[in-house]
């Protein structure tokens, strides 16, 4: 079964930590995502990533960079944590457009809490 | 810009009901894809169904089915006899086809509540 595996479900950090949240996926995709989920605010775009050391910045990047130096791990890094990043934070990867585009493999999330 | 609108926030309905869940979008693109997920309480995003633009015709899939017209830009999720396995946030998702590795504009989630 075709899997996106995200390390923690639940993590709790301190303010001003330097937080990182990994993803793997053995689909070979190449496209990666990183969303984060609020009540009433649906999913937002961090980052996404759509080959090996490329990156392109979501509709809310700021507090936030990314790492993808293998095809299969796409790592979100919060520099120094915040208690407005506590959130869902959820991987998701696809395979191209161009070809048979599926949409979205999901990961189970990250439930992040910074106290 | 891409945006999703589902209006409703919250749906309550009794087993046996049948629901509709809204879904309306706006694009400039041409060729574009829209999807529906189901996130359970467990938490993970499940996909259920994509349609590309070019493709208007609905579909069935068991108790599920999707009305897609694009003469008023909504892609709208009908499940019939609904039971309280149904219980989960519906999104509604809108994809660019060839551009930005096709990432996905979502709605802000229908929460349906299915009691017994």
């Amino acid at each position: 079964d075709v899997k996106v595996t995200q390390s923690s479900r639940y993590l709790v950090k301190r303010t001003g930590e330097k937080v990182f949240l990994e993803c793997v996926q053995d689909m070979d995709h190449e496209n990666m995502f990183w969303y984060r989920q609020d009540p009433g605010l649906g999913l937002r775009l961090i980052y996404f990533s759509y080959d090996v050391k490329m990156k392109e910045k979501g509709d809310i990047p700021e507090g936030y960079s990314v790492s993808r130096e293998k095809k299969e791990r796409f790592s979100l890094i919060l520099e120094s944590a915040s208690t407005n990043q506590t959130s869902m934070y959820l991987c998701a990867s696809s395979s191209p457009p161009q070809g048979a585009f599926y949409g979205y493999t999901f990961g189970s999330g990250t439930r992040l809490t910074v106290v | 810009a891409q945006k999703v609108t589902q209006a409703q926030t919250e749906i309550s309905v009794v087993e046996k009901e049948d629901v509709t869940l809204d879904c309306v979008y706006e694009t400039r693109d041409t060729t574009y894809y829209l999807f529906w997920y189901k996130q359970p309480p467990s938490g993970e995003l499940v996909f259920l169904i994509r349609r590309n633009s070019f493709d208007e015709q609905n579909e069935i899939s068991g108790r599920y089915s999707w009305n897609f017209q694009k003469s008023t830009s909504s892609f709208n999720f009908t499940i019939t006899a609904s039971q309280v396995v149904d219980s989960a946030v519906y999104f509604c998702a809108l994809s660019e086809a060839y551009t930005n590795a096709g990432k996905s504009t979502f709605g802000d989630g229908t929460t349906l509540t299915v009691k017994p």
